[in-house]
């Protein structure tokens, strides 16, 4: 499969503990978005690269949330002192920017949180 | 603020009546319009976006500036049809908000045989 792709797919955590989640784009995107998915509710934008830069981070994202794409390739999401709100799908997308041509966002399958 | 409204969570039909997902939206500018569809244990995936005005698996969708409404029909909807579908928007391309999608809350479409 060479799509996005996330890892891992589950990880049930205790309220209080970090975590962290990659993400691997598709190898030539350089735009790489991370969403948050609550249970009824459609995607939420939590922050955006392009290449290595971080260029935006949704209100969302409080200072527990911490994400970096060192050598704009993969990423990473890290949440500190994980609380039961955290308990969501996360997911990452990435494309090519708007001037390479397609700016279609590829979705990987995302990585399910539960905080207990 | 930027907002897409899917009036419906859940909508049924029956193969080959036709079918209509309603999707609304608020955006001060030029949006571009996407429908997002997840069957199930797949990945998002898209199904099209308004500036391609194409017909991907018989489903097409109109932009009304007018009515700010995004709305996904299809003359015959099939059992294989059946799956997850989010309305989103984002900023024009070269526009600070570009790439950064905005989604509603999805429709949930069950094609009965």
């Amino acid at each position: 499969d060479t799509g996005v792709s996330q890892d891992p797919r589950h990880k049930i955590t205790k309220r209080g503990q970090n975590v962290t989640f990659r993400c691997d784009p598709i190898s030539e995107h350089n735009r790489l978005y991370w969403y948050r998915q609550t249970l009824g509710q459609g995607p939420e934008f939590l922050t955006y690269f392009q290449n290595e830069a971080q260029l935006e981070k949704s209100r969302l994202l409080s200072n527990r949330f911490s994400a970096e794409r060192p050598k704009g390739s993969f990423s990473t999401l890290e949440i500190q002192r994980t609380e039961q709100g955290d308990s969501a799908m996360y997911l990452c997308a990435s494309s090519f920017d708007w001037d390479r041509g397609s700016t279609e966002a590829f979705f990987g399958q995302g990585t399910r949180l539960t905080v207990v | 603020a930027q907002r897409v409204t899917q009036p419906e969570k859940l909508l049924s039909v029956f193969k080959g009546a036709p079918v209509e997902l309603k999707c609304n939206y608020s955006y001060s500018g030029s949006p571009e319009l996407f429908w997002y569809v997840q069957y199930s244990r797949q990945r998002l995936q898209l199904l099209l976006r308004h500036i391609s005005r194409e017909s991907i698996k018989g489903f097409t969708a109109d932009l009304n500036k007018g009515e700010t409404s995004f709305h996904l029909k299809k003359p015959f909807a099939q059992e294989e049809d059946s799956a997850m579908y989010y309305c989103a928007l984002s900023g024009r391309p070269g526009g600070t908000s570009y790439g950064k999608l905005t989604f509603g809350q999805g429709t949930i479409l069950t094609v009965h045989p």
